[in-house]
C-alpha cells in the first residue's frame, strides 16, 4: 500500500525566514514518481514539481528546492526567504509507474507567511 | 497550452436535488480525467477518475455518479444531494498514467 505523511500540519514563519516542509513515504515499488502541489486560498491546485524515483539529484528552482531521499523515503521542500505570496497549503503525492488512476495525497501542510 | 474549465464555481443547493458539475479540457486529447472532493480539513479524496469516452472507475461507493461523454468532457452528477455531499470538488486531468496531474479552479458546493 502506498501512503504520504505530512506531519506537519501547521507552520508559521516571518518573511525572509526559510522554511522546510516534510514528507515521508511508503510504497513497496521500486518505480514511482513523487510531487509537490500548491493550494493557495483560492483553491486550485498548482503543480509544482515532479520527481522520478531513480532521480535522486536535489532540484532547485528560484527560491524552491527539494531533497529527494530514497534511504529516508523523504522527499522533503525548503523554501528560501519565505515571502508572503507562499502562504497556503503545500501537498506531497506519491503514484506508481503504470497508474492509470491516482496520486496518493498526504494531508497537507499549512503555511503561513507573517509580514 | 492545455487549459482546463470547471464550472459553476460555487452552487448552494438545497438536500436532495440534483446535482451536475461539468470539466472541460482544451489543448490535448485523450486525457486522463479525474474528480475529487475536498472536504474541510484539506484532505483530497479520488472520487472518479476515467481513461477514455464512456470508461468510468469509481473510487468510492455514494451518491455521486460521473459520465464522460466526449473526450474533453467530465461531468459528475447526483440525483439527490445529501448534506455530506458538501465540499470543494476538483477535476484534474493528465497525460500519462501516475504521472502529474493538473488541476481546474474547483467548485464550492454547499448542501443545505
Amino acid at each position: 500500500a502506498q501512503k504520504v505523511t505530512q506531519a506537519q500540519t501547521e507552520i508559521s514563519v516571518v518573511e525572509k525566514e526559510d522554511v522546510t516542509l516534510d514528507c515521508v513515504y511508503e510504497t513497496r515499488d521500486t518505480t514511482y514518481y513523487l510531487f509537490w502541489y500548491k493550494q493557495p486560498p483560492s483553491g486550485e491546485l498548482v503543480f509544482l514539481i515532479r520527481r522520478n524515483s531513480f532521480d535522486e539529484q536535489n532540484e532547485i528552482s528560484g527560491r524552491y528546492s527539494w531533497n529527494f531521499q530514497k534511504s529516508t523515503s523523504s522527499f522533503n521542500f525548503t523554501i528560501t526567504a519565505s515571502q508572503v505570496v507562499d502562504s497556503a497549503v503545500y501537498f506531497c503525492a506519491l503514484s506508481f509507474s503504470g497508474s492509470a488512476r491516482q496520486l496518493t495525497f498526504g494531508s497537507g501542510t499549512q503555511l503561513t507567511v507573517l509580514p | 497550452s492545455q487549459t482546463i474549465h470547471q464550472w459553476p464555481a460555487t452552487l448552494v443547493q438545497p438536500v436532495g436535488s440534483p446535482l451536475s458539475l461539468e470539466c472541460t479540457v482544451e489543448g490535448t486529447s485523450n486525457p486522463n480525467l479525474y474528480w475529487y472532493r475536498q472536504a474541510a480539513g484539506r484532505g483530497l479524496q479520488l472520487l472518479f477518475y476515467s481513461v477514455g469516452i464512456g470508461q468510468i472507475s469509481s473510487e468510492v461507493p455514494q451518491n455521486l455518479s460521473a459520465s464522460r461523454p466526449q473526450d474533453r468532457q467530465f461531468i459528475l452528477s447526483s440525483k439527490k444531494l445529501l448534506l455530506s455531499d458538501s465540499g470543494f470538488y476538483l477535476c484534474a486531468w493528465s497525460v500519462y498514467r501516475g504521472r502529474e496531474q493538473f488541476f481546474g479552479p474547483g467548485t464550492r458546493l454547499t448542501v443545505l
